[in-house]
């Protein structure tokens, strides 16, 4: 198991482009979620999939970003018309929801720049 | 709607001291409770999870408690050593409302060697 990736690490764009992020979950696990972090904060939630279902959606992920998780294996990350208040880091995290038990386990994120 | 805090935001210790971080959340309705440590510029790495029905979790130096009632958390570092220089983050989980995760902003700890 090599744990959760991402791809691509690094993404520099031009304000108004449309970038894609992709996810590749631990093989095994059920859950997929994606979270934004700005520099000295948390995560902060964007939305998560149980298997293929995209069961949550923050209200703050504007109808810019769309998720996908096709056939509940690896998940992208959508942003249409990029603005320079989207450049961060995009975490992808796992989980096998199981016995009361959620470990999410992360990737090494995505690091999203907006010229 | 789940707030997480934690206290302090930034901690400078010398090598070997005994150290507690501090995590209080809102909703005391919490699935989990996840401790994690992110290095500048990294993912996050995952330390300890308490299930709801659990009081604390161990793993070798690191003690993560759960109260439940009043709110809160904390993670107690033991013999603190200069590799342990990084941002710690907790989480909560809920089961109102879905599994929606709402982390605190971390507290940022360096250990002096």
């Amino acid at each position: 198991d090599t744990g959760v990736s991402q791809n691509p690490r690094h993404k520099i764009t031009k304000r108004g482009q449309n970038v894609t992020f992709r996810c590749d979950p631990i093989s095994e696990h059920n859950r997929l979620y994606w979270y934004r972090q700005t520099l000295g904060q948390g995560p902060e939630f964007l939305t998560y999939f149980q298997n293929e279902a995209q069961l949550e959606k923050s209200r703050l992920l504007s109808d810019r970003f769309s998720a996908e998780r096709p056939k509940g294996s690896f998940s992208t990350l959508e942003i249409q018309r990029t603005e320079q208040g989207d450049s961060a880091m995009y975490l992808c995290a796992s989980s096998l929801l199981a016995g009361g038990k959620n470990e999410q386990f992360f990737g090494p994120g995505t690091r999203l720049t907006v010229l | 709607k789940q707030e997480v805090t934690q206290i302090p935001a930034a901690l400078s210790v010398p090598e070997g001291e005994n150290l507690v971080l501090n995590c209080s959340f809102t909703d005391s309705a919490i699935y989990n409770l996840q401790w994690f440590r992110q290095d500048p510029g990294k993912g996050l790495t995952s330390l300890l999870l308490i299930q709801s029905s659990q009081r604390e979790q161990t793993s070798g130096r690191l003690n993560a408690s759960l109260d439940k009632s009043s709110g809160r958390s904390t993670l107690y570092i033991a013999a603190s050593q200069p590799g342990d220089s990084a941002t710690y983050l907790c989480a909560g989980s809920g089961n109102t409302g879905g599994f929606k995760t709402i982390f605190g902003a971390g507290t940022r700890l360096f250990v002096k060697a």
